[in-house]
Parts: C-alpha cells; sequence; structure tokens
C-alpha cells in the first residue's frame, strides 16, 4: 500500500512554461484535493473532486486546471507558470463519510518557478 | 469565507517551557477543528475536536474547544527540541478544509 505519493517531488519552471502535477492513490479513495503552501502561511486549497470527472474550485484555484479521470489519479495542470506559483505542492485523499482526520496527506511537490 | 487565524505566528521557548497555541475561527457550517504538527513535510494530525469543553490528550500534548466563542488552544507542557515544528489548525466545513496560517514553534536547548 503506497498511500498517497505526488511526481514529481522536485521542478524548476520557466515563466510561462506548462506542467502537470500527478496525485495518485491506492486506497480507492473518492474525495481528493490539492493543496499550495507557502512560506509563513496554511495549506489553501486549489481544487478538489469528490468522484471521478468531477472537480470543483477551492480558495485559491486562478491559474490551475485539474482532471480527475481516473479515481486513483487527480492532475494539477499550470498552463502558463508564473513566479508567484512557486510554491509546495500537497495532495490528499479520504474516504467519504470519514472525518478529515482520516485524510491521507501525500509527501508534497516543490515547485520554483523563475 | 471561513477564516481561521492563529497566534501566536512564531515563538521560542527553551526546553521545558509550557506553550499554549491559539486558533480563533469564522466558519458557516463547523464541523469540526483539526491540530496538525509540520515538521518539513506533509502535516501530521495530532487531535480532532468536535465538541466544546471535552479536552483531547496524547502524552505531553493537550487540546480544548469553546464552540461559544469559536477558538482552540493546544498546549504542551515539558517542551523538548522534539516538538520544533509549524503546528497548524484547520476547521471543517461541509467537505472543505480551512487552515490558519501556522504557529513556528522554537524550542531551544
Amino acid at each position: 500500500n503506497a498511500g498517497v505519493t505526488q511526481t514529481p517531488k522536485f521542478r524548476v519552471l520557466k515563466t510561462g512554461q506548462s506542467m502537470t502535477l500527478l496525485c495518485a492513490q491506492d486506497m480507492n479513495h473518492e474525495y481528493m484535493y490539492w493543496y499550495r503552501q507557502d512560506p509563513g502561511m496554511g495549506l489553501r486549497l486549489i481544487h478538489y473532486s469528490v468522484g471521478e470527472g468531477t472537480t470543483a474550485k477551492g480558495e485559491v484555484p486562478d491559474g490551475y486546471n485539474v482532471s480527475r479521470l481516473k479515481k486513483q489519479n487527480f492532475l494539477l495542470g499550470l498552463e502558463s507558470a508564473a513566479p508567484s506559483q512557486t510554491s509546495v505542492y500537497f495532495c490528499a485523499s479520504r474516504k467519504p463519510g470519514t472525518s478529515f482526520n482520516e485524510q491521507f496527506f501525500g509527501p508534497g511537490t516543490r515547485l520554483t518557478v523563475l | 469565507e471561513d477564516k481561521v487565524v492563529q497566534s501566536p505566528l512564531s515563538l521560542v521557548v527553551h526546553e521545558g517551557d509550557t506553550v499554549t497555541l491559539n486558533c480563533s475561527y469564522e466558519v458557516t457550517n463547523f464541523r469540526s477543528l483539526l491540530w496538525y504538527k509540520q515538521e518539513k513535510k506533509a502535516p501530521t494530525f495530532l487531535f480532532m475536536l468536535t465538541s466544546s469543553g471535552i479536552e483531547k490528550k496524547s502524552g505531553r500534548l493537550s487540546s480544548i474547544l469553546d464552540k461559544k466563542e469559536l477558538f482552540s488552544i493546544l498546549n504542551i507542557t515539558a517542551t523538548q527540541t522534539g516538538d520544533s515544528a509549524i503546528y497548524l489548525c484547520a476547521v471543517t466545513s461541509g467537505s472543505r478544509l480551512t487552515f490558519g496560517e501556522g504557529t513556528q514553534l522554537t524550542v531551544n536547548p
């Protein structure tokens, strides 16, 4: 059981480049979340999904797109990266009907946009 | 808009001191409040509080919620250098979790 994995672990982009962050979970969880964490701040919700084929905006969705084509994967896309998107990105998942104390986090992706 | 505010934002203490971290919130449809510890990686769950006045305790850490005054505190007694971390408070409403900014705790030997 790998839990929640994120790919890549680190990435450096130039302004204007695009990339996709992959979150995968093998726990058959319906709910998946993408957060970003900037220095001195807590985690902020970017987008989330309550099931395959469904996504919804969180607190800071601008500049990001997501897709949930398969239940186990939740992709976060940056179409045209900006320095303001330099951050640590965490993915998380949980089963419906469970509380957030049973939310599993991935190890994070550290993204730097130059 | 849901809001979670933590104080202080940073705290430096000596080993053996007792610390109190604060979390206040304004959310619609409150369900629970969670505390996490974060050490340069993903947050690790500490406590979940749903009822006022009932203390949750784990070793030297304890926490309590006041739903009338909309705040929670996290106490750490006899601090150790291994307690150095960011402590995050988060509140659930609906299917979302809203985090505070965190308190950076540094425990010096």
